[in-house]
């Protein structure tokens, strides 16, 4: 199947910087890529959709000046998060659906992220 | 807008167990369903999903699912369990146009014992 890469897999951060991860489609063009954030023992809440070219279109209750959103190109869309605070630690996984294929979506290795 | 509840948080079985993981959804429009696995600290990956057509899918490392429109589920099932299906178990929905973002349930922890 169609390869999503997420990068960095775990970061740690001081409080008040901030953190970029991405997210890379291998083998295929996403011109969607959607942001998943997962709390401990907890589903996945979807954060954005990230839309290449265009803004993202965020979730009720995201803040979209805390999590920044960039689709640049078809294979590519990073999350930063700024101004990290403690709160803001999670594990954070992307995903991209495949729009050659039969709708199914790949997700990323997932990033640890701890901010300190 | 959809909605999926997973009816199990927890599901303990024995090895080589059979076992169910339930899944209902709701929706106002025709959905994709589908079953992702996740272990820990990892992505999720595709078990299977349901589309069109016939509403008994296959999927990977034996699991099957049935989808039921009436009573609205997409029940997971496995006729005999390993060590290692013990996993977080994902029921997920989309409306089954575009490419539109997946809904995820609660999810539920299969937890295989010796």
């Amino acid at each position: 199947g169609a390869v999503v890469s997420q990068h960095p897999s775990r970061v740690i951060c001081k409080s008040g910087t901030s953190v970029k991860i991405e997210c890379r489609s291998l083998d295929f063009q996403a011109t969607t890529m959607f942001w998943y954030r997962q709390f401990p023992k907890q589903s996945l809440m979807l954060m954005a959709t990230s839309n290449e070219g265009s803004k993202a279109t965020y979730e009720q209750g995201v803040e979209k000046d805390k999590f920044l959103i960039n689709h640049a190109s078809l294979t590519l869309s990073t999350l930063t998060v700024t101004s990290a605070h403690p709160e803001d630690s999670s594990f954070y996984i992307c995903s991209a659906r495949d729009e050659t294929g039969y709708a199914e979506a790949f997700f990323g290795q997932g990033t640890r992220l701890t901010v300190v | 807008a959809q909605s999926v509840t997973q009816l199990d948080s927890q599901v303990p079985v024995f090895e080589e167990a059979p076992v169910e993981l339930r899944c209902n959804y709701s929706s106002s429009v025709s959905v994709y369903l589908f079953w992702y696995v996740q272990y820990p600290n990892q992505g999720l990956q595709l078990l299977l999903k349901y589309l069109s057509g016939s509403t008994l899918v296959k999927g990977i490392n034996g699991f099957e699912a049935e989808f039921n429109k009436s009573q609205t589920s997409f029940h997971l099932r496995k006729p005999s369990v390993h060590i290692s299906d013990t996993a977080e178990y994902f029921c997920a929905v989309s409306e089954s146009w575009g490419y539109n973002k997946l809904i995820f349930g609660a999810g539920t922890r299969l937890a295989v014992h010796p």
